[in-house]
């Protein structure tokens, strides 16, 4: 399995609370990436990062922000927490070398109250 | 803008039965075609990966297609067991090989 960690695996906030969630790699891979799954919509990708310090949109940004300090972190930061941000949220990295497959963490449970 | 949908959105079968779920999407411009697979509350398992310029991949009983001219794919199963029960999802690279589309899975039940 890739060595992909996400802190923490669950938590419960309330309204207007902001929340950071952890993604740490040991793979030492380019890319990395957040998603949220949400039952009907499937995975969505929030947010990615093919660099340190270098990131860029997904399909549904709004209300979330990312950073890349070090290549092994990718931290995802929910500003002012809202009940649609309920959700499950998953890293994933990739690497150039394997055709971008994606290797996916075991997920975060985010409860906003 | 890329659509993947997978249809049937569930499925169940008899323990040994061969099988096949299906992946479609809307624009043949993609890098690769991956595979995964999902427990229940669990994270994604990556099964295959199919580059652009391939037609199938294989892992033990398992075989992904890929037709991009009908914006097509397939995961085959052969000789299903009931540890295979999952959700099947498959995602298209598309507008750049870091961005997955994914589908919404198709949840595998194989009855013993």
């Amino acid at each position: 399995d890739a060595g992909i960690t996400q802190s923490p695996r669950h938590k419960v906030t309330e309204t207007g609370t902001p929340v950071t969630l952890r993604c740490h790699q040991t793979e030492n891979h380019r890319y990395m990436y957040w998603y949220r799954q949400d039952p009907g919509h499937g995975l969505r990708l929030i947010h990615y990062s093919y660099g340190v310090k270098d990131t860029d949109k997904g399909e549904v940004s709004d209300g979330y922000s990312v950073s890349r300090s070090k290549t092994e972190d990718f931290l995802l930061t929910l500003e002012s927490a809202t009940s649609s941000q309920t959700s499950v949220y998953f890293c994933a990295i990739s690497g150039d070398t394997t055709y971008n497959e994606q290797f996916f963490g075991p997920g975060t449970r985010l409860t906003v109250l | 803008k890329q659509e993947v949908t997978q249809i049937p959105a569930a499925l169940s079968v008899p323990e040994g039965e061969n099988l096949v779920l299906n992946c479609s999407f809307t624009d043949s411009a993609i890098y690769n075609l991956q595979w995964f697979r999902q427990d229940p509350g669990k994270g994604l398992t990556s099964l295959l990966l199919i580059q652009s310029s391939q037609r199938e991949q294989t892992s033990g009983r398992l075989n992904a297609s890929l037709d991009k001219s009908s914006g097509r794919s397939t995961l085959y199963i052969a000789a299903s067991q009931p540890g295979d029960s999952a959700t099947y999802l498959c995602a298209a690279a598309s507008g750049g090989s870091e961005k997955l589309v994914f589908g919404k899975g198709t949840k595998l039940t194989v009855n013993p």
